[in-house]
């Protein structure tokens, strides 16, 4: 079956622009987590949804990143006023139960790098 | 906040040389889970330990959880070239309902 897709791959962009990310987690799992990653270091936790709210978005850095998942199931990390910093890898991982206790599937991530 | 820590960072070994990456965390863990990544690749779930003192193998790789549940480390014997790849712990206390990961050992393998 189909794993965890993520659109686009590689996003290059301008500072101060808005962009979004998509992902489209595994059909059927109930748990969707944002990560981002910067070279060299693990993934770092941003957002987690059980359906269709977010059940802990602490990671969020700022009041410029949000995330949505309308129908609970495709979710759309975007982000406002782009910033150099906010350059990394975008990662989107499903599960089928709570991710803490059940095994993640990463998506291939987005490379997002602002100019 | 909850820490996890992993060391070391790099490990360079030849191959058939055993390797070993340890992780710690600053709170005590509801389970801790273990990812592979390869280079240019995202992480591949390896394994998830839950309770204290549990030791878990595959194949060549052994994991274990420390007897407080704050620390892990995933051995492995015998090092093969497709054992290149970042290796993350993360681990999970139920109370942040989320998985806090290591920053990775990153293993090379000389033929």
């Amino acid at each position: 079956g189909a794993g965890v897709s993520q659109t686009p791959s590689n996003k290059v962009t301008e500072k101060g622009k808005y962009v979004e990310l998509r992902c489209d987690p595994i059909s059927g799992h109930t748990a969707l987590y944002w990560y981002r990653q910067s070279l060299g270091q693990g993934p770092e936790f941003l957002i987690y949804f059980q359906g269709t709210g977010a059940a802990d978005d602490s990671g969020l850095p700022n009041d410029r990143f949000f995330a949505v998942r309308p129908e609970g199931s495709v979710s759309t990390l975007k982000i406002q006023r782009t910033e150099r910093g906010d350059s990394a890898v975008y990662l989107c991982a499903s599960s089928y139960g709570e991710g803490g206790t059940d095994t993640q599937y990463f998506g291939p991530g987005t490379r997002l790098t602002v100019l | 906040g909850q820490q996890v820590m992993q060391i070391p960072q790099y490990q360079h070994v030849q191959e058939g040389e055993d390797f070993t990456t340890y992780c710690n965390s600053s709170t005590t863990l509801s389970n801790i889970q273990w990812y592979k990544q390869r280079p240019g690749g995202h992480p591949v779930f390896l394994i998830q330990l839950v309770k204290s003192g549990e030791v878990k193998k595959q194949k060549r790789l052994t994991f274990q959880f420390g007897e407080a549940k704050k620390n892990s480390s995933l051995h492995i014997t015998a090092t093969q070239t497709t054992d290149v790849g970042t290796y993350f712990c993360a681990g999970f206390s139920g109370s942040a309902r989320q998985l806090t990961f290591g920053s990775g050992t990153q293993l090379t393998v000389l033929p």
